[in-house]
């Protein structure tokens, strides 16, 4: 079983509707967790964190995180063009002693004017 | 967040020959960076960690004899891919963490190898 998984897509979303975005994780112990874009050729950028069971709101972008269900999601309102990208979920895991950031292979998100 | 620079963006070099790719904190002092690689349409792979002042950390599969790092500075870490060949190339992206290990990444850098 993969630490982080995802959808890969592709997920087709008409413009100003709600794109939705799945993960789930295996490490009951995780602590913290990621959302990146990333546009084609491009490297990731953070765009949210999120740390507590519950909604965390920025802007258009929610991330939901349900612990005892090992899942996180992002919800993108009024989706643009530009909002266009493969989506990352990343999870701070605790593998051989050290806390690290492992990657979902991404959801590949478009949407569609 | 934290501004990472990464150069250069990209490279193409000859099969056996060794290219250096250097990751720069411009705005706080990392005592840790973090080199990864993407293939195409998959995701991002830790390959090592780089402390400043010592070795480095690889991540288990990757040759450390090959993928050099160097830590000198809290601002610098460079990754240096020795004798190339065809099969390294791929986009290497450097990180800092700050906080809640929050990666904020650097550019990236795509390598061919021909």
């Amino acid at each position: 079983q993969k630490e982080v998984e995802q959808n890969s897509g592709p997920l087709s979303v008409p413009e100003g509707a709600i794109a939705s975005l799945n993960c789930t994780y295996s490490d009951r112990v995780s602590q913290s967790f990621f959302w990146y874009r990333q546009y084609s050729g491009k490297s990731p950028e953070l765009i949210m964190s999120i740390y507590s069971n519950g909604d965390k709101e920025d802007g258009r972008f929610t991330a939901q995180l349900n612990k005892a269900s090992q899942y996180v999601s992002l919800l993108i309102r009024d989706s643009q063009p530009s909002d266009s990208a493969t989506y990352l979920c990343a999870v701070e895991v605790l593998i051989q002693g050290a806390q690290k950031l492992v990657f979902g292979q991404g959801t590949r998100l478009t949407i569609n004017p | 967040g934290a501004v990472v620079s990464q150069h250069p963006s990209r490279v193409i070099c000859k099969s056996g020959t060794s290219v250096k790719i250097e990751c720069r904190s411009l705005d706080f002092q990392a005592t840790t960076m973090f080199w990864y690689r993407q293939f195409p349409k998959q995701s991002l792979m830790l390959m090592a960690t780089s402390n400043e002042g010592s070795k480095a950390t690889y991540e288990q599969g990757v040759e450390k004899d090959k993928f050099l790092i160097n830590h000198a500075s809290l601002t610098l870490s460079t990754l240096t891919v020795t004798s190339a060949h065809p099969e390294d190339s791929s986009f290497y992206i450097c990180s800092v963490e700050r906080g809640h290990t929050e990666a904020f990444f650097g550019q990236g850098t795509r390598l061919t190898v021909v």
